[in-house]
């Protein structure tokens, strides 16, 4: 069974960069069917796709944060990464991983969540 | 962008109730050459990510009990819980994958009454 699991700081400081990596297990990520997605969710607010990357490292960026985000995949490892920008408070959010088979797509399964406070 | 509206913001419903959630996007979501509506619905629980229930706006994801139903087509949709359970009790969410960015509905909240 397909699991997705978060792993990175949970407390960062105005202006820095985010650095977060999704481990995949019970699957490769290097499969040509599928996408692997960054979502998060802003504490009281709603879900907001950050972007996703396949396999070859082809990205797919939300316009709303794209000059900030950078999204990569070390196949090697089985694992994705989320690189933020420039961060500010608003930032602060559960940060989740997700797979989805098609571009764009439905979200199955999702890592269990990181929670990402950015204060100094 | 496509926005997603969702109603109620939240509902109480009796054990063994139906529960109606009600999603609306901004453009419609149905691609004419394979008649698809492209919307999906999730489930949230304290603590939990999202899980996927519903994708294809009517096709429920496997495991999922048959209480939950999604209908709908074009701009609007709803999620039908037809006999609410005590672990029914989260936050639905609806997605639209018609188009990027991906967007997702605010969420309505269901608890027991």
């Amino acid at each position: 069974q397909l699991q997705l699991q978060e792993s990175g700081p949970g407390l960062v400081k105005p202006s820095e960069t985010l650095s977060l990596t999704c481990t995949v297990s019970g699957g490769s990520i290097s499969s040509r069917n599928y996408y692997w997605a960054w979502i998060r969710q802003p504490p009281g607010k709603g879900l907001e796709w950050i972007g996703s990357v396949d396999y070859s490292g082809s990205t797919y960026y939300n316009p709303s944060n794209k000059s900030r985000v950078t999204i990569s995949v070390e196949t090697s490892k089985d694992q994705f990464s989320l690189k933020l920008r420039s961060l500010s408070a608003a930032d602060t959010a559960v940060y989740y991983c997700a797979r989805h088979n098609v571009m764009p797509g439905w979200f199955d399964p999702w890592g269990q969540g990181t929670l990402v406070t950015v204060s100094s | 962008d496509i926005v997603m509206t969702q109603s109620p913001d939240s509902l109480a419903v009796s054990l063994g109730e139906r529960a109606t959630i009600n999603c609306k996007s901004s453009r419609s979501v149905l691609y004419s050459s394979n008649n698809k509506n492209y919307l999906a619905w999730y489930q949230r629980k304290p603590g939990q990510p999202p899980k996927l229930l519903i994708y294809w706006a009517s096709t429920r994801e496997s495991g999922v009990p048959d209480r939950f139903s999604g209908s709908g087509s074009g701009t609007d949709f709803t999620l039908t819980i037809s006999s609410l359970q005590a672990e029914d009790v989260a936050i639905y969410y609806c997605q639209q994958y018609f188009s990027t960015p991906i967007t997702f509905g605010p969420g309505t909240k269901v608890d027991i009454k």
